[in-house]
């Protein structure tokens, strides 16, 4: 149960549009299309951003867009704004066995 | 207003334990299947435990396989997770989290602070 990879931070200016990767296995995010994303802010609850690699919760801006390949997945925010800047963290459904996991999380900043 | 409130945290010497309890309103709670996650001080999200909707199947990750249990009562609303032989990396916010679909976390409870010390 190896938790998936994310870059430590990525950064862009106001306006501009940053991705961020998660990469797992065939065995999580390469063998099924449950890869979730969430945002957190400091010192609150995390909030979900994106499920099914591409879906949108209600009240979510499409901003925010998902996509896999192979056994990375990725998160796009476009039109960076002043609020995107917190963390956020991808997450696979990983089999009967494995169940979830999660990413070691992203710190994105605008500058 | 759907909501998740959890309690039960507290300091606990290692070895000890403790019971997390979540009380769940706002939706049909028998209906999802629930989990608990947790996140150490400054450090990233962990996936703890999880229990499908009926309560029939549980899972663990490797790091608390052994010592924590999970359960849950619908007839209550409320999802629990006993933890025994608490170690120092077991000190973390724990949060009650509900699976909307396929491993993806719709609502969250504010956590419940278990802190491990001598």
């Amino acid at each position: 149960q190896s938790a998936l990879t994310q870059p430590r931070s990525v950064s862009g200016s106001p306006g501009q549009s940053v991705t961020i990767s998660c990469t797992g296995t065939s065995s999580d995010v390469g063998g099924f299309n449950y890869v979730s994303w969430y945002q957190q802010h400091p010192g609150k609850a995390p909030k979900l951003m994106i499920y099914d690699v591409s879906k949108w919760p209600s009240g979510v801006p499409d901003r925010f867009s998902g996509s896999k390949s192979g056994n990375t997945a990725s998160l796009t925010i476009s039109g960076l704004r002043a609020e995107d800047e917190a963390d956020y963290y991808c997450c696979s459904y990983g089999g009967s066995y494995t169940f979830r996991v999660f990413g070691t999380g992203t710190k994105v900043t605008v500058l | 207003e759907v909501q998740l409130v959890e309690s039960g945290g507290g300091l606990v010497q290692p070895g000890g334990s403790l019971r997390l309890s979540c009380a769940a309103s706002g939706f049909t709670f028998s209906s999802h299947d629930m989990n608990w996650v947790r996140q150490a001080p400054g450090k990233g999200l962990e996936w703890v435990s999880g229990i499908t909707a009926s309560g029939g199947s549980t899972y663990y990750a490797d790091s608390v396989k052994g010592r924590f249990a999970i359960s849950r009562d619908n007839s209550k609303s409320m999802l629990y997770l006993q933890m025994n032989s608490l170690r120092a990396e077991d000190m973390a916010l724990y949060y009650c989290a509900k699976d909307q679909v396929h491993a993806s976390f719709d609502v969250w409870g504010q956590g419940t602070m278990v802190s491990v010390s001598s």
